[in-house]
């Protein structure tokens, strides 16, 4: 079945560095992709959806030039935090569709635990 | 995408079935109903999607009602694997593209020995 890898899983940094998570489509072609935070004991907030070839989406008060994501290939999704402060510590997911059109379900990476000291 | 309601917390004891509760009151006739479960620290997992009719996987059954306002996942025999926070997700699915997913809070069950 559809597969969607994300790297790192786990990642301490320093504050005010910058931190690149990768999302890849395994054995699929992903024109879209979809990335959500996750702070402790909440639900999934998506941040912005990816497009192959274009701009992201950002939703609202989600900082672009924070987060920066570039969809480069139909199979690799970039989200990089730059300027990483404590308060971006979270869990970041990455989630892709297997096809467009079809009735299937979107596929979840595992998620990068992102600590920023 | 019509909201979801569902239950903060259930428990189960291992071994019989789980019976996780949703209410779509406002579903559109286009909109599927999802399915997902995240177990602790992981991405969450597909589980099961319908329209209308009831539905059943290696994972899991759904029960949709005939008016579709609400629906019912069936985990038939509860393990302590299944203790996970479980998403209902209602939305439409066009050939245009691919919308996005947005969660509410998930039903947290846990599964008790």
């Amino acid at each position: 079945g559809a597969v969607v890898s994300q790297h790192p899983s786990r990642v301490i940094c320093k504050s005010g560095t910058s931190v690149k998570i990768e999302c890849r489509s395994l054995d699929f072609q992903a024109t879209t992709m979809f990335w959500y935070r996750q702070f402790p004991k909440q639900s999934l907030m998506l941040m912005a959806t990816s497009n192959e070839g274009s701009k992201a989406t950002y939703e609202q008060g989600v900082e672009k030039d924070k987060f920066l994501i570039n969809h480069a290939s139909l199979t690799l999704s970039t989200l990089t935090v730059t300027s990483a402060h404590p308060e971006d510590s979270s869990f970041y997911i990455c989630s892709a569709p297997p096809g467009k059109g079809i009735q299937g379900a979107l596929h979840f990476g595992n998620g990068t635990r992102l600590t920023v000291t | 995408d019509a909201k979801t309601t569902q239950p903060p917390s259930m428990d189960c004891a291992e071994g019989r079935a789980a019976n996780l509760p949703c209410n779509h009151s406002t579903i559109s006739g286009n909109e599927y109903v999802y399915w997902y479960r995240q177990i602790h620290s992981q991405g969450p997992q597909y589980i099961i999607h319908g329209l209308k009719n009831n539905e059943t996987n290696e994972m899991a059954s759904l029960i949709i009602t005939e008016d579709r306002k609400s629906s019912t996942l069936i985990l038939p025999h509860a393990t302590l694997r299944d203790t996970a926070v479980y998403y209902c997700i209602v939305r439409v699915v066009n050939s245009g593209g691919y919308q996005k997913v947005t969660f509410g809070i998930g039903t947290k069950l846990q599964v008790i020995p």
